[in-house]
Formats: structure tokens, sequence, C-alpha cells
């Protein structure tokens, strides 16, 4: 079965300082995996996907993630934290779901970035 | 490319009313999905459609919501009649039936129940 731990409820740092979120996954095969940002009153947005095309993959404003099948990982990094960050973000697995080609996601519990001035 | 469109945006109800939330997915987007999400946590799937075929709906509370897509496009949810642990966001998203199935999410509408 798949399943996705994000590591920490909370993340604080200062602005201009690196950003790491954490998440580890579990599944049965290759996995899709995925970033969403939620901000304050806002929907949830698609801020990068792991299709298996490259291990690093980029994202929107200057996000990327890193998969390392070898650590069942999927951190999400970003060079320097703007104020803009500051939002819910989620990690997710896709995976199968009952009979023809059906797909569900997975959601971690969500990590809270707050971006100290 | 327009994104999924929801409506209302805002709705506030007393308890044991019904209320109706409209989703418009992403053109040619086959599946679509509602999720629930409470304040402070993740998204609860509630229904999936493929196309106009309901594929999960094991987390919809069928004694007093409902959900319909006619024509396999728009589709409707609704709630009656609503409990005051109802109040949440309700979050519309459509995806393609492709690799590696990623969702799009439209702003949700967010529900107070008094």
């Amino acid at each position: 079965a798949q399943s996705v731990t994000q590591l920490d409820s909370h993340v604080s740092v200062s602005e201009g300082t690196p950003v790491l979120l954490r998440c580890n996954y579990s599944s049965s095969y290759s996995p899709s995996l995925f970033w969403y940002v939620q901000h304050p009153n806002k929907g949830l947005q698609l801020l990068l996907k792991y299709t298996s095309a490259a291990t690093l993959v980029k994202g929107i404003n200057g996000f990327e993630a890193e998969f390392k099948k070898s650590e069942t990982s999927f951190h999400l990094t970003k060079p320097s934290a703007h104020m803009s960050d500051a939002a819910e973000y989620f990690c997710v697995v896709s995976a199968p779901f009952g009979v023809d080609s059906n797909y569900q996601l997975i959601w971690g519990a969500g990590t809270k970035l707050i971006i100290k001035p | 490319e327009a994104g999924v469109a929801q409506s209302p945006r805002y709705k506030i109800i007393e308890k044991r009313q019904s209320v109706a939330f409209w989703c418009n997915p992403i053109s040619g987007h086959a599946t679509l999905y509602w999720y629930q999400q409470i304040l402070g946590q993740g998204p609860k799937l509630l229904i999936q459609f493929q196309n106009n075929g309901v594929v999960d709906d094991s987390q919809l509370p069928k004694d007093r919501f409902s959900a319909e897509r006619l024509k396999g496009v728009d589709s409707t949810l609704k709630i009656q009649p609503a409990k005051l642990e109802d109040s949440a966001v309700y979050l519309c998203a459509s995806g393609g039936r492709n690799f590696p199935y990623e969702q799009y999410f439209g702003p949700g509408t967010r529900l107070t129940v008094t």
C-alpha cells in the first residue's frame, strides 16, 4: 500500500535562508510523487511532480525536490525563502485504485511553512 | 487553459438546511474529484467520477451527501440536511487519465454551518 509521511508539522525559517520540507513515502512500485502548496484561504496548487524522468525536479517559485529511492524520500527545498512562501505544503503520492486504471492521491498531513522577517 | 471553476465561493447556512456546490472541470479531463478539507487538515476524498460514472464514494456520507456528474462534465455536490460538522472547504479537482495522474484544483467553496 502507498503512504506518505511528512516529518514536520511546522517549519520556521528566516527570510533569505534555505527551506527544507521533508517527506518520506512508501510504495510497492515506482511512484508518482507531487508537492502541492496551499496559501491561506486559497485552493491547492501543484508545485511540482516526479515522473521518473529525472530525480531532481524543478517546480514553480524556485522550489525543487529530489527523489531518492534508496531513502524513499522526496524532500522539498528552496535556496532562499521569501515571505510569499508562507503556506501549507502537502507531499502526495499517486496510487492505483480499483480497476480500469483509476488513480487516487494519498496525502501527507501537511507542513506549515512560517517565514520570519 | 481555463482552470477548474467552482461556485459559490462562500456559503453560510443553518443546520438542517440544504446546500449545493457546482464544479466545472478542466476541458477534456475525464476524472473529477470532490474533497472535503476541514481547517488545519489535508483534503479528504469524498467521491471520484470517471466520466459520469462513480469510481469511489466510500467516504461519502450517503445519508446526507449526494453528488452527480451528468454528461461527464459539470458536477454538483449536495448536502441535505447539513450538520455543524460539515463546516469545511469543499474542493473540486479534475485530472486526465494519463501518467502521472496529477490533479488540478478549483478555488473551493467555504461552507459555514451555524
